[in-house]
């Protein structure tokens, strides 16, 4: 079946330092979608993609959604205490029309 | 403005017993969705609707039932919980545009 591959699956950084997640379909999307959530939270809508090769920014954050709309990353420039939680992607299928979550990305962030 | 929202948030429970988890949106969004999220299974869809009288199995629907009898109302129940069913469940109501937003979660433990 369809599948989202999201990688690493943990990251542990110092403060201060960048931190790359990862995501991987085996199918073409749609669109490419991030959610972040706390420690004990929900997860929490982030960002739509949706055009081949876009890249939107927020902060510190940025957004890419491959050329090929399979691939999508997110970048956290100069980590802080409050990035730590679990960020997931979710695509949408361009075959199937649902939407498919990640693994997630489990970001550690040393003080 | 809670938008979407679950009760119970904590629930204990017996095995066999029924357990009916609600989930209650106010922003007349036409999708809602049942996942549970498991440490090392990331979130997994049990049943979606895409409108009133309209529902649809996930990933992982054995032992639940769901129904939408109102766009806003979307409960999910356990018919004889089981052990296996120790989870965290997350409503979550969507657009047609696939953003979708996720309630603060229920807590269940089945003894």
């Amino acid at each position: 079946g369809q599948q989202v591959m999201q990688i690493p699956q943990y990251q542990h950084v110092q403060e201060g330092e960048d931190f790359t997640t990862y995501c991987n379909s085996s199918t073409t999307l749609s669109n490419i979608q991030w959610y972040k959530q706390r420690p004990g939270g929900h997860p929490v809508f982030l960002i739509q993609l949706v055009k081949s090769g876009e890249v939107k920014k927020q902060k510190r954050l940025t957004f890419q959604f491959g050329e090929a709309k399979k691939n999508s990353s997110l970048h956290i420039t100069a980590t802080q205490t409050t990035d730590v939680g679990t960020y997931f992607c979710a695509g949408i299928s361009s075959n199937t029309g649902k939407l498919i979550f990640g693994q997630g990305t489990t970001l550690q962030v040393k003080p | 403005d809670a938008g979407i929202t679950q009760s119970p948030r904590y629930k204990i429970t017996e095995t066999g017993r029924q357990v009916t988890l609600m989930c209650h949106q106010t922003w007349s969004h036409s999708y809602m969705f049942w996942y549970r999220q498991d440490l090392g299974h990331g979130l997994r869809l049990i049943y979606y609707s895409a409108a009133a009288d309209i529902t649809d199995k996930g990933e992982v629907p054995d032992g639940y039932v769901v129904s939408r009898s109102k766009t806003e109302n979307f409960p999910l129940t356990l018919e004889s919980a089981t052990r296996s069913q120790t989870s965290v469940y997350f409503c979550a109501s969507g657009t047609a545009q696939g953003t979708i937003y996720f309630g603060e979660g229920s807590w269940l433990t089945v003894v």
